[in-house]
């Protein structure tokens, strides 16, 4: 019964190189989501994707940071040219295709620790 | 735009004692509201749900939460608080009303819960 998969769950980089993090929706679910939390800040909305399509990508920073959840393998969060800001834990949620199935309940990964050093 | 405010940063509670965490939301609309748990390191689990009916909801662990529509407020509540119970609270209101379409959830800073012997 796997839920909410992430990798890596640790990942250190220097300034100024690329970041990937993937994300491994729960089996069933189409709609999956990316929150970055930073200590003390809570967990900020960054995407929400459904296969193929970017569905609200308001809480984006419009450089260097891009999503997608292709039709085949996992969500791809990449953050390139990383700055020490970039720092944080990034958590993946997924939730069941529209519907009654859709209670509007998340479901978390453990989330992926970046590092930039 | 849709807001949740959780007033306390860090709350600590003897063990067996009640404990209440406040959640206060902004939202246009009827909200549905979700209380989540984080323990260090992990990822997110939800406590409990409220979209209608009844004000009074019931979760696992033996919390529940009521919703005030008046107060604007969706407070979590426990009789009597286990040592591990220690943890970071997370209240959190649907972005979109019509949630079964799927939406992102806007989440507050946290509550950290420290349970004293």
């Amino acid at each position: 019964n796997a839920g909410v998969m992430q990798n890596p769950r640790h990942l250190v980089r220097r300034r100024g190189q690329e970041a990937r993090l993937r994300c491994s929706p729960m089996k069933g679910h189409s709609h999956v989501y990316w929150y970055r939390q930073l200590p003390e800040e809570g967990l900020k909305f960054m995407v929400y994707l459904q296969k193929e399509n970017i569905i609200d990508e308001s809480g984006m920073p419009k450089e260097r940071f891009s999503a997608e959840f292709p039709k085949e393998g996992p969500s791809i969060l990449r953050i390139q040219q990383v700055v020490r800001g970039d720092s944080a834990a990034y958590f993946c949620a997924s939730s069941p295709p529209s519907g009654r199935r859709n209670t509007g309940e998340l479901f978390f990964g453990e989330g992926s620790r970046l590092t930039v050093l | 735009a849709q807001s949740v405010t959780q007033p306390d940063i860090h709350i600590t509670v003897s063990e067996g004692a009640s404990l209440e965490l406040r959640c206060n939301y902004s939202y246009g609309a009827t909200p549905y509201l979700f209380w989540y748990v984080q323990s260090p390191g992990q990822g997110l689990q939800l406590l409990l749900k409220y979209f209608s009916g009844d004000t009074l909801v019931q979760g696992i662990k033996g919390f529940e939460a009521e919703f005030k529509r008046s107060q604007s407020s969706f407070n979590l509540r426990k009789p009597s608080v286990h040592w591990s119970d220690a943890a970071e609270y997370f209240c959190a209101v649907g972005r979109n009303p019509n949630f079964k379409a799927g939406t992102a959830l806007i989440f507050g800073k946290g509550t950290t819960l420290s349970v004293s012997s």
